[in-house]
């Protein structure tokens, strides 16, 4: 069983458009993190959620805005996409005191 | 700030040889220190932490506070071992990693 899994696995799309992606974990994991990785492969935490409540908010435009519906799932939905927006997106979980991140497959999407 | 340095973006050996990946971090408090490895189209994963002292894949890191280190080492490369990695540092009470640039190893055969 995936403990993280995230859709779409590529994402290809032209500027000015609206999309999202997805999260979930099986894990029963309390928080859960949006990293992004960009084309020099430094990752950089975006956002982290614990309990479906927004606890870390790393200086990311507007245009990002993450989404809990419920503990176990934590989705991205980006507006107004830019080229600049072009990475790879990963998902991560970790439970109570505990440091260990468990990470999804990634998502790389591609703005044209 | 939280900072970590991987000053090697890339690092090749053969296998057999020893291999350190360098790893140095900036924090005011006493941080928790990662390293994560990705395999060839493989997810992001722990490799070892240091608050467990332990070896895994033949891999060790030790803190050194005075130097704010935590250089990553394997005293026989094996060609399985070529992957990105990536050191990591948690602060106290934080839920973040904030990471290192990476850096890829690759092993020669």
């Amino acid at each position: 069983d995936t403990a993280v899994s995230q859709t779409p696995k590529y994402l290809v799309t032209q500027m000015g458009n609206d999309k999202s992606i997805k999260c979930e974990q099986n894990l029963g994991h309390d928080t859960m993190y949006w990293y992004k990785q960009d084309s020099k492969k430094f990752l950089k935490i975006m956002f982290s959620y614990n309990n479906k409540e927004l606890i870390i908010n790393e200086t990311v435009p507007n245009r990002f805005s993450p989404k809990s519906p419920d503990k176990a799932h934590l989705n991205l939905h980006i507006n107004s996409l830019e080229l600049g927006d072009s990475a790879v997106y990963f998902c991560a979980a970790s439970g109570p005191g505990s440091y260990e991140q468990y990470f999804g497959p990634g998502t790389r999407l591609t703005v044209t | 700030a939280q900072r970590v340095t991987q000053p090697e973006k890339l690092l090749s050996v053969f296998k057999g040889a020893p291999v350190e990946l360098k790893c140095n971090y900036s924090y005011s408090g006493s941080p928790e220190l990662f390293w994560y490895v990705q395999y060839s189209r493989q997810r992001l994963q722990l490799l070892l932490r240091h608050i467990s002292r332990e070896s895994i894949k033949g891999f060790t890191a030790d803190l050194n506070k005075g130097e704010t280190s935590f250089h990553l080492k394997k005293p026989f490369a094996q060609e399985e071992d070529s992957a990105m990695y990536y050191c990591a540092l948690s602060g106290q009470g934080a839920q973040k990693l904030v990471f290192g640039q990476g850096t890829r190893l690759t092993i020669n055969p």
